[in-house]
């Protein structure tokens, strides 16, 4: 059974600075999405990684995917307070279900 | 830019009562699933659908059932609402290729 662990589930960050989100599963998969969701509103895609070494970036987003360890990093740099937010991954499992992790709710502190 | 849209956005029904949510996207999309949100537990899939007519069970349909009689249409239904159904439901899609999969709005039910 695929199991999807993000970590942290909160973190709280300056203004400036760079961290990053970790998502692990426990399955084989090649295909991993990145989700933002605001308070109250739906969940908006990020990003699709498809392959193992997928890089892939959005102003100050970067999601990479290493299939081998089966973990995907959300990296955030220079965090500003428009991204905060509750971040998603998700990954499909090998009957086409995409199966979620439980979110990172991230405050970034002006 | 419509892409996927949901019947209601708030709804408010009592125990019992037959519930339904639509969910209809217009991207041609052959997969639509249905998920509920509940705070500390993520999202979790109650059912999907890869076709017209096809139904597959996520990991809670115990209370739900769905309907994909049309291509671009899938709805869930409670057939008798109960208060821990109360919830976020958010409908997706996504196509066969499964790229980018789109979320509606959602659905705040509150069942009393």
């Amino acid at each position: 059974e695929l199991k999807v662990e993000q970590n942290p589930l909160f973190l709280s960050m300056q203004e400036g600075k760079n961290y990053t989100i970790y998502c692990n599963y426990s399955t084989t998969s090649d295909r991993l999405y990145w989700y933002r969701q605001d308070p109250g509103k739906s969940l908006e895609s990020l990003f699709v990684l498809l392959s193992n070494g997928a890089v892939k970036q959005e102003g100050r987003l970067m999601a990479s995917l290493d299939t081998k360890a089966r973990l995907s990093t959300l990296h955030i740099t220079a965090a500003v307070h428009d991204l905060s937010a509750t971040y998603f991954c998700a990954v499909v499992n090998r009957d086409d279900k995409i199966i979620f992790g439980k979110g990172t709710r991230l405050h970034i502190l002006p | 830019d419509v892409k996927v849209t949901q019947s209601s956005r708030y709804l408010v029904k009592r125990t019992g009562e037959k519930v339904f949510l639509e969910c209809v996207q217009d991207m041609d999309h052959e997969n639509m699933f249905w998920y509920r949100q509940d705070p500390g537990l993520g999202l979790r899939l109650i059912y999907f659908s890869y076709d017209v007519k096809m139904k597959e069970k996520g990991d809670i349909p115990e209370g739900y059932s769905v309907s994909r009689e049309k291509k671009e249409r899938f709805s869930l239904i409670l057939e008798s609402a109960s208060t821990n159904q109360t919830s976020m439901y958010l409908c997706a899609s996504i196509g066969s290729r499964y790229n980018e999969q789109f979320f509606g709005p959602g659905t705040r039910l509150t069942v009393l």
